[in-house]
């Protein structure tokens, strides 16, 4: 079974640009969630799509965007990028379901973005 | 909002030797989910172990074991035998038992001694 695969695994970008990163969960997983990893604030949560809708939203700007297409594929969108984006950026998939058991989730291998 | 608090930044064992990681949480709720994930330098981050917390009964996976204190809000991992490749990042995590959040610990650096 395929894990979670996350586009690129490593992205330069200049200050200013935007950037897009991709995930594809697990197949059978309608949930993405999406984290930026830096080593000062640690994992922060930036938001979950589960069946194309934003279901959960951390507390980042608005230049942090994502969706999720109907074959549960997500992109996560920064735009105007600042220094301080450069983090890891975690993708996770899981089943979603609000009912029944909570498995946790299933990370892929992350993009780590360098703003310069 | 639930929160989960690992007060160890860095924890060391020596390889063989056995090393306990510390997480406490904070939830009104009575149902809900505990996770320890492991992120190596490889930087996938890897699920270890599950709690549910209407189970009294502690999970273990191989050299892998919990400590669950429902009561004191409590969920320490155990790890024995300790081996070179456990050298990692350990993430404590909460999670609903409806929906979908997840809240995480700000992790345990685990150096394992030759």
């Amino acid at each position: 079974k395929a894990g979670v695969t996350q586009t690129p695994r490593y992205l330069i970008k200049t200050r200013g640009q935007q950037v897009t990163l991709s995930c594809s969960p697990i197949s059978g997983h309608r949930s993405v969630s999406w984290y930026q990893q830096t080593p000062g604030q640690g994992l922060q949560f930036l938001f979950e799509y589960f069946s194309e809708t934003q279901r959960n939203k951390g507390n980042f700007p608005g230049r942090f965007s994502g969706r999720q297409f109907s074959n549960s594929r997500s992109e996560m969108n920064v735009s105007t990028l600042e220094l301080g984006d450069s983090a890891l950026y975690l993708c996770a998939s899981s089943r979603g379901l609000r009912t029944g058991t909570n498995y946790g989730y299933t990370f892929g291998s992350g993009t780590r973005l360098t703003v310069v | 909002a639930q929160t989960v608090t690992q007060s160890q930044p860095e924890m060391s064992v020596q390889e063989a030797e056995t090393v306990t990681l510390s997480c406490t949480y904070d939830t009104s709720e009575s149902d809900y989910y505990l996770f320890w994930y492991k992120q190596p330098p490889s930087r996938q981050m890897i699920l270890v172990i599950r709690q549910e917390a209407y189970k009294q009964q502690n999970a273990t996976e191989n050299r892998f074991s919990v400590n669950f204190q429902k009561a004191a809000k409590s969920f320490s991992l155990k790890i024995s035998d300790s081996q070179l490749g456990d050298a990692a990042m350990y993430f404590c995590a909460y999670g609903e038992d409806t929906g979908n959040q997840f809240y995480f610990g700000t992790g345990t650096s685990l150096t394992v001694i030759p």
